[in-house]
């Protein structure tokens, strides 16, 4: 399987930098994305990982470590609409390019 | 609205009855679809389609389900016979097959299932 592990639950405190792992197994793998999903709602994209390093897009960050097996989302100046699920997905070989999904990480942003 | 678009957004029903949810992919996708996703869960693979051709089902689609793409545009999923259990999100997402594309999938709002 392509299994996908993530933290159930985060908290943290408004302007302060969260980072929220994911690991996964690392057969076949094509590329890792993050999702955002507001209780709901439709998952919206994030972040598309493939090679290793860290991608930047404004608040935003993501980084891949192939292989590790290993990603994390790092968000920044924590606002309380970030208040939502964070989603971590995996592209993998020989399937059609759907991505597997991990339960998600529920981050909780307060005052 | 050229996005993802899923009917009905709601929809309870009476166990053993049958339901069916549309999808309107976005229009030059040729990828689509079908998720399910329970409460505190990310979404379950459940179906794919290239085009007008179904390619892979999962493990989860039980023989109460179907799932078309008769001319490559919108799709339907036919959950026949509910159970309660079948109680859950089903996401639609669509995807363009292109050299350059990430695969990056665009999700629907989803159709809430309830089943009584």
């Amino acid at each position: 399987g392509q299994n996908i592990d993530q933290p159930t639950e985060m908290t943290a405190t408004e302007g302060a930098i969260v980072q929220i792992n994911c690991t996964y197994q690392t057969s076949g793998f094509n590329g890792l994305f993050w999702y955002q999903q507001h209780a709901g709602e439709a998952p919206t994209f994030l972040s598309y990982n493939v090679l290793d390093g860290l991608e930047e897009k404004g608040r935003f960050s993501s980084f891949l470590s192939r292989s590790k097996g290993y990603s994390y989302l790092l968000l920044k100046e924590l606002q309380m609409k970030d208040s939502a699920s964070y989603l971590c997905a995996g592209m993998f070989s020989g399937g059609y390019n759907k991505l597997i999904f991990g339960a998600g990480t529920r981050l909780a942003v307060h005052p | 609205d050229t996005g993802v678009s899923q009917d009905p957004r709601h929809k309870i029903t009476k166990r053993g009855q049958n339901v069916t949810f549309r999808c309107d992919p976005i229009s030059e996708h040729n990828r689509l679809y079908w998720y399910r996703q329970t409460l505190g869960q990310g979404p379950e693979f459940l179906t794919y389609f290239q085009n007008e051709a179904q390619l892979e089902k999962s493990r989860l689609l039980s023989d109460r389900f179907s799932a078309e793409r008769p001319k490559g545009s919108f799709s339907t999923l036919e959950i026949q016979r509910t159970e309660q259990g079948d109680s859950a999100m089903y996401l639609c997402a669509s995807s363009l097959l292109a050299g350059y594309d990430t695969g990056e999938l665009f999700f629907g709002e989803g159709s809430r299932l309830t089943v009584l």
